[in-house]
Parts: C-alpha cells; sequence; structure tokens
C-alpha cells in the first residue's frame, strides 16, 4: 500500500530555534497534505491543509507565521515550526488521501514526529 | 465546524469480554467514520470504517455501527485481548469544502486485564 514517511522521526531542540519537519509520499503522488498535532494524552488536532504549489490554508487559531508550511513538489511537504518553544511540544503527524473519490480512498498517516523543545 | 464527541475516556474490561466506545458528531454532511487504535508513540492505526452509505460493518472481532438519523456511531470488539488495550479514537470526515479533514474525538483508553 501507500507510504508516507516523515523525517526526523524526533527532535529536541532549544527554545528559540526553528525546526523543519518533512513529509514524503514514498509511491504516489500527494496532491494535498494534511498535517495534525497531538499534545500529550491529547487527541490529534488538524492544523493545516497543503496543495502542492499553492499556499497552505490553516485552522482556527493556528498561526501561520510560527508553523510554516511549504509544499513545492508532489512528494514532499514541508513543516518548519518557526522560534519553537517549549509549548510547540508535541508530536506532529502529516496525512494524506489516496484515491480522491469519497466513497472509496483511503487516509495514510506518516509515522509523526516528536518535538520537544526544551 | 465539525464536533465529535467519544466516550468513555477510559474502559477497563476482562479478557473475552465485549468492549463499546461511542462516539456523536454534529455536521450531517459528514459521510466517513474511521476507528483508529494508537499505541505510544505511534502513528494512529486505522481498524475499521464505515462510510455513510452503510450501516453497519464488520471484520472478525470488531464491528461498526452508524446511525445517521442520530449522528452517531459506535466501535464494539468481542472478545477481548490483552493486546487490545491502547488508545482508540473516533474521527468524522465531511465532504465537499471539507473533504480529507479529519475531526478526531477525545480519545478513550482500553485496558483489558488477563
Amino acid at each position: 500500500g501507500a507510504v508516507v514517511s516523515q523525517h526526523p522521526s524526533w527532535v529536541i531542540c532549544k527554545s528559540g530555534t526553528s525546526v523543519k519537519i518533512e513529509c514524503r509520499s514514498l509511491d504516489f503522488q500527494a496532491t494535498t497534505m494534511f498535517w495534525y498535532r497531538q499534545f500529550p494524552k491529547q487527541s490529534l488536532m488538524l492544523m493545516a491543509t497543503s496543495n502542492e504549489g499553492s499556499k497552505a490554508t490553516y485552522e482556527q487559531g493556528v498561526e501561520k507565521d510560527k508553523f510554516l508550511i511549504n509544499h513545492a513538489s508532489l512528494t514532499l511537504s514541508t513543516l518548519t515550526v518557526t522560534s519553537a518553544h517549549p509549548e510547540d511540544s508535541s508530536f506532529y503527524i502529516c496525512s494524506t488521501i489516496v484515491g480522491w473519490r469519497e466513497f472509496t480512498d483511503t487516509q495514510y498517516f506518516g509515522p509523526g514526529t516528536r518535538l520537544t523543545v526544551l | 465546524g465539525e464536533n465529535v464527541e467519544q466516550h468513555p475516556s477510559t474502559l477497563s474490561v476482562q479478557e473475552g469480554d465485549s468492549a463499546v466506545i461511542k462516539c456523536t458528531y454534529s455536521d450531517s454532511a459528514s459521510n466517513y467514520f474511521p476507528w483508529y487504535k494508537q499505541e505510544l508513540g505511534k502513528r494512529p492505526q486505522l481498524i475499521i470504517d464505515i462510510r455513510s452509505n452503510v450501516g453497519e460493518k464488520k471484520d472478525q472481532r470488531i464491528a461498526v455501527t452508524l446511525n445517521k438519523t442520530a449522528k452517531h456511531f459506535s466501535l464494539h470488539i468481542t472478545e477481548t485481548q490483552p493486546e487490545d488495550s491502547a488508545v482508540y479514537f473516533c474521527a468524522a470526515r465531511a465532504g465537499g469544502t471539507s473533504y480529507g479533514k479529519l475531526t478526531f474525538g477525545q480519545g478513550t483508553i482500553l485496558t483489558v486485564h488477563p
């Protein structure tokens, strides 16, 4: 089946630094990528939707200048957490859909990136 | 937007018993309802899903039912085993301009005691 990879799988950084998370579709083209965030012991929340070649759309309450999303190719979407702070520590997961028909599609998740900001 | 409520937040059962987790959703346009099992530090794993054109779906020990009128859906696990212990999330997804966006429930911590 379709595979979505993420890199890095975990990262520890100092407060104030920026961190880039890559999400790749390995054997298919992903025109749209969804970015979710999961705080410890909480549910997954959609942060933003990235579309290849266009600007990402952000969910209410998510700072677009802090969470920069780039979807420059059909196989790569990146999320950059700028000036990270401890409250940004979370599990970040990308997801995409294969087979864009609403009754036959399949949704895939990347393995996630654990970000810890000291 | 969509709102998904999940109950219970924790569920403890004895091995071999059945477990039921229930979710309600608010957006009548939602047409896809997946259930995920998540182990610590890992991605959600799809265990079963149901679409709005079906009322019930079963896969071995796992079944899901959907009541579109009442806007609720449930996960049923029979003959539970200790390896079923994990966090389970329901989700709902609408079509149209919101196509692809999953709204998750709060999660249920299932513990199966041997």
